[in-house]
């Protein structure tokens, strides 16, 4: 079976931490994509990573992908409020397959 | 330019009623995709789209489900006989080559079906 898991479901940490989400999955692939989704929102496009030890950055997140592994994380460095939503990986197969999500609050 | 739109934004109807769900994909994209989102879920695929082939309809839960891409552009899902358990955002996406990071996936604002 296809799966994706995410490590942690839930994420609540104070202003100015880091921290790491995991991102698992379970055949094969070489594209992993993160997604952000905002409450009520729909899903937007974080990055696409593209090959092993692809690493992409776009202000506080950093992405990266080990197809060795089979792991993908999502580094937060010095979290700020605004960064509190909903962060989804998938890998592409044949289809895309989704995580269950990490919902993430920043606190002040 | 323009993204991805769905219509209705909201729907909510009485169970045994047939609903359809509209969804306007960008324009030249080649991939559609249909998923369905349970409040505080991740996304579930439903069916999948791709230019002239045959769809892609692994993830349609059950015979109540069909949808249709007309022209290569849009794309309608029918629920029929809807059920309680209906009850989701359904999210349309499209992906295609025409600018931005290479096979992103462009979601709608979604549908939010309501079955009473």
């Amino acid at each position: 079976e296809l799966k994706v898991e995410q490590n942690p479901l839930f994420l609540s940490m104070q202003e100015g931490k880091n921290y790491t989400i995991y991102c698992n999955y379970s055949t094969t692939s070489d594209r992993l994509y993160w997604y952000r989704q905002d409450p009520g929102k729909s899903l937007e496009s974080l990055f696409v990573l593209l090959s092993n030890g692809a690493v992409k950055q776009e202000g506080r997140l950093m992405a990266s992908l080990d197809t060795k592994a089979r792991l993908s994380t999502l580094h937060i460095t010095a979290a700020v409020h605004d960064l509190s939503a909903t962060y989804f990986c998938a890998y592409y197969g044949q289809n895309f397959v989704f995580g269950p999500g990490t919902r993430l609050s920043v606190l002040p | 330019g323009a993204g991805v739109s769905q219509s209705p934004s909201n729907k909510v109807t009485e169970k045994g009623k047939d609903v359809e769900l509209r969804c306007d994909p960008i324009s030249g994209h080649t991939a559609l995709y249909w998923y369905r989102q349970s409040l505080g879920q991740g996304l579930e695929f439903l069916i999948y789209f791709q230019g002239n082939s045959a769809p892609d309809k692994s993830g349609l839960p059950s015979d109540r489900f069909s949808a249709e891409r007309t022209g290569g552009s849009v794309s309608t899902l029918t629920i029929q006989r809807t059920q309680q358990e209906d009850s989701a955002v359904y999210l349309c996406a499209s992906r295609g080559r025409s600018g931005g990071p290479p096979d992103t996936q462009y979601f709608g604002p979604g549908t939010r079906l309501t079955v009473l």
